[in-house]
């Protein structure tokens, strides 16, 4: 089975803060997103990669950027947190060369806040 | 631009009765489906799929019907259970293209003993 890991579950940090979500995969994936989740406006993405060291901007990636140095691991950092950036942080990874389809699998969420 | 539309927030339906979630979608290079189920605090996860070469896809007690010419699929729970109370996402990708999905802003649905 596919194993979406994120650092933490639950996140508080403060106005200003340089913050950093961390998302591992085990299953050899190449390609993995960032998405943030807020009620009634479903998942949008935030920034994907399709490779190492690769890196592409999604819907809204103002106020984030990314890091992706090895395959099984990409990082979301929000540079100086804001209150606006209070959310449900997903990270997801899929390969269709393995898995024959576009299906993501996702992490179990980081829940920030910024206070 | 909205390219995946759930037109309804929320939906409520008995127990042992049949839930229909619906998607609409307005761009035609899309020819792959899926939707996913989120329970609160918990990533999505997914639960059926759909090319476009199919108009039906059946999976145990969920099924996806996709209506190319409509630009609309919808998922069927018979018989739903309370187990299935969570919110549906419905996201479309598009073959040869970028491997993204987009996805629909969410169905809540609530299934009452």
């Amino acid at each position: 089975d596919v194993k979406v890991t994120q650092s933490s579950r639950y996140l508080v940090k403060r106005t200003g803060e340089k913050v950093f979500l961390e998302c591992v995969q085990d299953m050899d994936h190449e390609n993995m997103f960032w998405y943030r989740q807020d009620p009634g406006l479903g998942l949008r993405l935030i920034y994907f990669s399709y490779d190492v060291k690769m890196k592409e901007k999604g819907d809204i990636p103002e106020g984030y950027s990314v890091s992706r140095e090895k395959k099984e691991r990409f990082s979301l950092i929000l540079e100086s947190a804001s209150t606006n950036q209070t959310s449900m942080y997903l990270c997801a990874s899929s390969s269709p060369v393995i898995s024959g389809s576009y299906e993501q699998y996702f992490g179990p969420g980081t829940r920030l806040t910024v206070t | 631009d909205q390219q995946v539309k759930q037109n309804s927030p929320s939906l409520s339906v008995q127990e042992g009765r049949i839930s229909i979630l619906n998607c609409d979608y307005t761009n035609s290079m899309f020819d792959y489906f899926l939707w996913y189920k989120k329970y609160p605090a918990e990533g999505p996860t997914f639960l059926i799929s759909i090319s476009s070469i199919k108009d039906k896809n059946e999976d145990g007690r969920f099924t996806v019907f996709l209506n190319k010419s409509a630009k609309h699929l919808s998922l069927h729970i018979v018989p739903s259970q309370p187990g299935d109370s969570a919110v549906y996402f419905c996201a479309a990708s598009a073959r040869g293209g970028s491997e993204k999905l987009v996805f629909g802003k969410g169905t809540k649905l609530t299934v009452n003993p």
